[in-house]
């Protein structure tokens, strides 16, 4: 079958990095996106990886290991308005996105 | 360019009536993608379509949901004779279209739907 796994909720303090994790098992495999979502609003495009290495946009990163079936985010200089769900999804061989539950992060003044 | 538009964004309907969601795409956007998701949950996906054709809805329950793309006019998804675990955030993206590389999907306000 196809899983995304990601953690339930993370907590950090503002200022600082975090990193969340996702694995991913797919039939096939065309790419890795991350969404930012807040509470009560839509999905809003982050990154999208398809070859190994470290992706940079500014204090957001992301990161994709293909022979692992690995990706994270890595998020610096935390702000408050990070706070947010971010959901990783992995685009399968028949192109359509295979989404995990989204990762909570709490960020604490 | 405006971007993915749903509505409304609330609906409230009792049990048993009928619920209509609306989505219109993106512009030059000819693929259109209807989830559901619950409080605390992660996005579910329900149905692919492009206009006037159904491409997947593996995830559409069998009984009492439908969606269409007209040719015109944007995509609904219909909910008959709603119950209250149809209560949720149903969101609608678009992607220009699909083909051998990434194609973001972005995604509409949602409609939130809550059953009484």
């Amino acid at each position: 079958g196809q899983n995304i796994d990601q953690p339930t909720e993370m907590t950090a303090t503002e200022g600082a990095i975090v990193q969340i994790n996702c694995t991913y098992q797919t039939s096939g495999f065309n790419g890795l996106f991350w969404y930012q979502q807040h509470a009560g609003e839509a999905p809003t495009f982050l990154s999208y990886n398809v070859l190994d290495g470290l992706e940079e946009k500014g204090r957001f990163s992301s990161f994709l290991s293909r022979s692992k079936g690995y990706s994270y985010l890595l998020l610096k200089e935390l702000q408050m308005k990070d706070s947010a769900s971010y959901l990783c999804a992995a685009l399968d061989s028949n192109y359509q996105l295979i989404w995990g539950a989204g990762t909570k992060l709490i960020i604490k003044p | 360019n405006a971007g993915v538009m749903q509505n409304p964004r609330h609906l409230v309907r009792r049990r048993g009536q009928e619920a209509r969601l609306r989505c219109s795409p993106m512009k030059g956007h000819s693929h259109v993608y209807w989830y559901r998701q619950l409080p605390e949950e992660g996005l579910k996906f329900m149905v692919y379509l492009q206009k006037e054709n159904i491409i997947d809805e593996s995830g559409m329950p069998k009984e009492r949901f439908s969606a269409e793309f007209p040719k015109e006019g944007p995509s609904i998804l219909r909910i008959q004779q709603v119950v209250r675990g149809d209560s949720a955030a149903y969101f609608c993206a678009s992607s220009p279209q699909q083909g051998k590389y990434q194609e973001t999907q972005y995604f509409g306000p949602g409609t939130r739907l809550l059953v009484l």
